[in-house]
């Protein structure tokens, strides 16, 4: 199958910092990625839709300020948590979408601690 | 009512022994389904995709869709504990679109 890259794989940071999430796609072009969020013991939750070279799409609920999404590529697509806070701590996931099908492959997740 | 919806589990299953795994949607018009298999702290990945009515077999596994009524469902036979994990029902509502709506999956122990 594809194979999408996730960087960095886990990080730790202070309250208040912004950390920035990068999803690659290493064998394919993906003109869509997901971004997900899931917390422990708890599903898969989409945060935004994100399309390359125009403005992502976000779930209800997901501020589109805190979490920006830059899909400047067909290869690259970031995530930065702005202002982070202790209750964003979670597992990041993306996803991107293989051309001409409709199967999603994931990366293999971002874990953020805030402290 | 939630667009795909599994039963949460746990589903304890022995070893060797057959696991099923089912899923409904509600969307009668969705086009294609996929199994995902997630261990603990781990991304989701993907095993089968289904498209038609019937089965689709693909060595231990097996997906069966139902559209009908509105079901899929995914059998492991002979299961293995390293099919400890869970798995996840993904359905697209439309085949021109990329958003796949997952369920919130169903955790499958298997016991020795």
């Amino acid at each position: 199958g594809a194979v999408v890259s996730q960087h960095p794989s886990w990080v730790i940071c202070k309250s208040g910092t912004s950390v920035k999430i990068e999803c690659r796609s290493l064998d394919f072009q993906a003109t869509t990625m997901f971004w997900y969020r899931q917390f422990p013991k708890q599903s898969l939750m989409l945060m935004a839709t994100s399309n390359e070279g125009s403005k992502a799409t976000y779930e209800q609920g997901v501020e589109k300020d805190k979490f920006l999404i830059n899909h400047a590529s067909l290869t690259l697509s970031t995530l930065t948590v702005t202002s982070a806070h202790p209750e964003d701590s979670s597992f990041y996931i993306c996803s991107a979408h293989v051309r001409n099908t409709d199967t999603q492959y994931f990366g293999p997740g971002t874990r953020l601690t805030v402290l | 009512q939630k667009e795909v919806e599994q039963n949460s589990g746990p589903l304890s299953v022995p070893e060797g022994a057959i696991a099923s795994l089912n899923c409904t949607y509600s969307d009668r018009g969705s086009q294609s389904f996929f199994w995902y298999r997630q261990y603990s702290g781990k991304s989701p990945e993907l095993i089968m995709s289904i498209y038609s009515n019937g089965d689709k077999e693909d060595g231990r596994f097996t997906a069966q869709l139902n559209k009908a009524s509105q079901y899929v469902s995914l059998l492991i036979r002979d299961s293995q504990p390293s099919d400890s994990a869970t798995y996840l029902c993904a359905v697209n509502k439309d085949s021109s679109a990329s958003k796949i709506i997952f369920g919130s999956g169903t955790r499958l122990s298997i016991r020795p």
